[in-house]
């Protein structure tokens, strides 16, 4: 079992649909946690961070539930320009430091 | 540009060569991470280093793979004797010490025919 689970997709939606993203992570002593955004042949980029307390970034709504192990991650009236794959990032304490483990990812197809 | 960089972009190579890519990271950046990618899935943790220290490296590194970052500063990764199941993008990334956004370079994307 991968220690972080992502739906791979792909999800196909609409423009101005909403469509949520889920995550699943297998380490408890996992500390912090992100979703970062990968376009096709570029490199990963963060797209927001992620608390218990959940956390919104215009159309982006992102939460986390450490007693269940489980993020997710809301887009709302979705654009074109929202396709990419969604990775589901967890950092937890390796020798040193902070190891960082990306899921899979999920693909996200917005169509007009 | 004081992003992080990587060289080369693209690296075409004979199945039994060896080769080396290369990473500069931003330059206040202590900690760097080696990570490989393959289509269809997420980058997977190889290396990382603090400083010049390389201090947890994954069991996915087979012997043919070392890294090293001899300075604190550039780092590299060399494959030897390549096989085609090395064929993948190489990602490097840093972050520094009290923050914990990773920042990646574009990568080098191996090809091993």
């Amino acid at each position: 079992r991968k220690e972080v689970e992502q739906d791979p997709g792909p999800f196909n939606v609409p423009e101005g649909a909403t469509v949520a993203f889920n995550c699943t992570y297998s380490n408890s002593a996992s500390q912090s946690f992100f979703w970062y955004r990968q376009d096709c042949r570029k490199e990963p980029k963060l797209l927001m961070s992620v608390y218990s307390s959940g956390n919104e970034d215009g159309r982006f709504t992102a939460q986390l539930n450490r007693a269940s192990q489980y993020i997710s991650l809301l887009i709302r009236d979705s654009k074109l320009s929202d396709s990419a794959t969604y990775l589901c990032v967890v950092n937890r304490g390796g020798t040193g430091g902070f190891k960082t483990i990306f899921g899979a990812g999920t693909r996200l197809f917005v169509k007009a | 540009d004081t992003g992080v960089s990587q060289d080369p972009r693209h690296k075409i190579t004979k199945r039994g060569q060896n080769v080396t890519f290369r990473c500069d990271p931003i330059s206040e950046h202590n900690r760097l991470y080696w990570y490989r990618q393959t289509l269809g899935q997420g980058p997977e943790f190889l290396t990382y280093f603090q400083n010049e220290a390389q201090l947890e490296k994954s069991r996915l590194l087979s012997d043919r793979f070392s890294a090293e970052r001899p300075k604190g500063s550039f780092s590299t990764l060399e494959i030897q004797r390549t096989e085609q199941g090395d064929s993948a993008m190489y990602l490097c990334a840093s972050r520094p010490s009290l923050n914990e956004k990773l920042f990646f370079g574009s990568g080098t994307q191996l090809s091993v025919l």
